[in-house]
């Protein structure tokens, strides 16, 4: 049980277009699910928090019109990187709390290359 | 002083050690504490979590959690080469009937490697 996934897995894009990544709790209701940046040999980066039916809460620095995100169900959250640059290339990774409890599980990761 | 502190290595152990990672907190609100193993290119994977001081035992892993020091551990028994990843510890408050912070602040990883 517990299971994140995360469309694409991979995606190679030309600057200055936008890319959609889907995050789906499969068998669980998610009320908040968080979004996060990894580069090589880092530790992760909470890029924003994503409830349910409401506006995403974007930690500092992070740009809200770059980085849509919209979590339009109780299993489903998606971040949208809007003209993208080579800058934004990175590996996004979202997780998601189930509803009523603490763990959280990660999905496992969309990898972007921005060309 | 972050919040969360936890030596990134690399730890190197022969196969078969036992292996002790750690982490320390400054927040004495933190009352959830998970364990993550994170292999190279993919998500974080939660392998234990636990409430308050205690230990937790599940199959080679040990998850020790000592609020009075504000100190956790994570204990690999028989380590395996496939053990090899990065570990990271995430610590939050539990949500609280008026909807408080449970946002888990994460450890920078600790990068475990077994050789044979």
């Amino acid at each position: 049980g517990a299971v994140v996934s995360q469309h694409p897995s991979r995606v190679i894009c030309k600057s200055g277009t936008s890319v959609k990544i889907e995050c789906r709790s499969l068998d669980f209701q998610a009320t908040t699910m968080f979004w996060y940046r990894q580069f090589p040999k880092q530790s992760l980066m909470l890029m924003a928090t994503s409830n349910e039916g409401s506006k995403a809460t974007y930690e500092q620095g992070v740009e809200k019109d770059k980085f849509l995100i919209n979590h339009a169900s109780l299993t489903l959250s998606t971040l949208t990187v809007t003209s993208a640059h080579p800058e934004d290339s990175s590996f996004y990774i979202c997780s998601a709390i189930p509803t009523g409890r603490n763990e959280q599980y990660f999905g496992p990761g969309t990898r972007l290359t921005v060309t | 002083q972050k919040e969360v502190e936890q030596d990134p290595g690399p730890l190197s152990v022969p196969e078969g050690a036992i292996v002790s990672l750690n982490c320390t907190y400054s927040n004495s609100a933190f009352q959830y504490f998970m364990w993550y193993r994170q292999y190279s290119r993919k998500g974080p994977e939660l392998l234990m979590y636990t409430y308050s001081s205690g230990n937790k035992e599940d199959g080679r892993f040990t998850a020790q959690v000592d609020k009075s020091s504000k100190y956790i551990s994570l204990f690999i028994r028989d380590s395996q080469p496939s053990d090899s990843a990065t570990y990271l510890c995430a610590m939050s408050a539990i949500r609280s009937a008026s909807g408080g912070s449970y946002i888990p602040t994460f450890g920078r990883g600790t990068s475990l490697i077994v050789h044979p």
